[in-house]
């Protein structure tokens, strides 16, 4: 079935650092790809999606780019603030069928 | 607009007890569903609702019943809960099943 893998976390940088969190997914179809982030004591909230491949979604200075010939669907913030911290998870849908989560990873900044 | 509200913020219940979670969206979503959250893990499917009717129940114990009165609102009726059960219930709502979902805050539950 659908599966969505992201890097182990914790993941814990100082601010003004570069951001990546890896997200690689296998699908059947030509499935959508978000990325979901949840706050410390928060649901969730959707950051970014991209619908098809090459599509780049971006928000709040985030940014990942749908790459179907690597599967992925990278996260990457040039410069992380400590407002940054928080569980992301990386999530895929193809059609109707249900929501895919990864493991979700925890990001902690640092002053 | 893409809030969708959660009422109550927390609940403490007994196994014996009866309560229920609400949850609410105006956006003229016509698909709505309840997922629950362990803490460190993601959220996991319990029920779909697609133009009020139930269309997806991820085997989930009949002490949970989910209840879509009209297009805006979806409640969970809960019953005979288990310590188990304490987790976050999020709420999530869609313009239809095949579109991007936008989750409420949730409710924290705890059964003790």
């Amino acid at each position: 079935g659908d599966s969505v893998t992201q890097m182990e976390g914790p993941v814990t940088l100082s601010e003004e650092a570069f951001l990546t969190i890896n997200c690689t997914y296998t699908a059947t179809g030509y499935p959508s790809l978000f990325w979901y982030v949840q706050y410390p004591g928060e649901g969730l909230q959707l950051l970014l999606k991209a619908t098809k491949a090459d599509d780049k979604g971006s928000n709040k200075g985030f940014e990942a780019t749908y790459r179907k010939e690597t599967t992925s669907f990278h996260l990457e913030k040039g410069s992380v603030q400590v407002s940054d911290s928080a569980v992301y998870f990386c999530a895929l849908r193809w059609g109707a069928q249900k929501l895919v989560f990864g493991q979700g990873t925890r990001l902690t900044i640092n002053p | 607009d893409t809030e969708v509200t959660q009422t109550p913020k927390h609940l403490v219940m007994g196994m014996t007890n009866k309560k229920s979670l609400k949850c609410e969206q105006h956006m003229g979503h016509r698909a709505m569903y309840w997922y629950k959250q362990k803490a460190k893990k993601p959220p996991e499917l319990m029920f779909v609702y697609s133009y009020e009717k139930l269309s997806i129940n991820e085997s989930v114990p009949s002490r949970f019943s989910p209840e879509c009165p009209n297009s805006s609102l979806l409640n969970l009726h809960l019953h005979a809960l288990q310590p188990e059960d304490s987790a976050l219930y999020l709420c999530a709502s869609s313009q239809s099943v095949t579109d991007t979902q936008y989750f409420g805050p949730g409710t924290r539950l705890t059964v003790l």
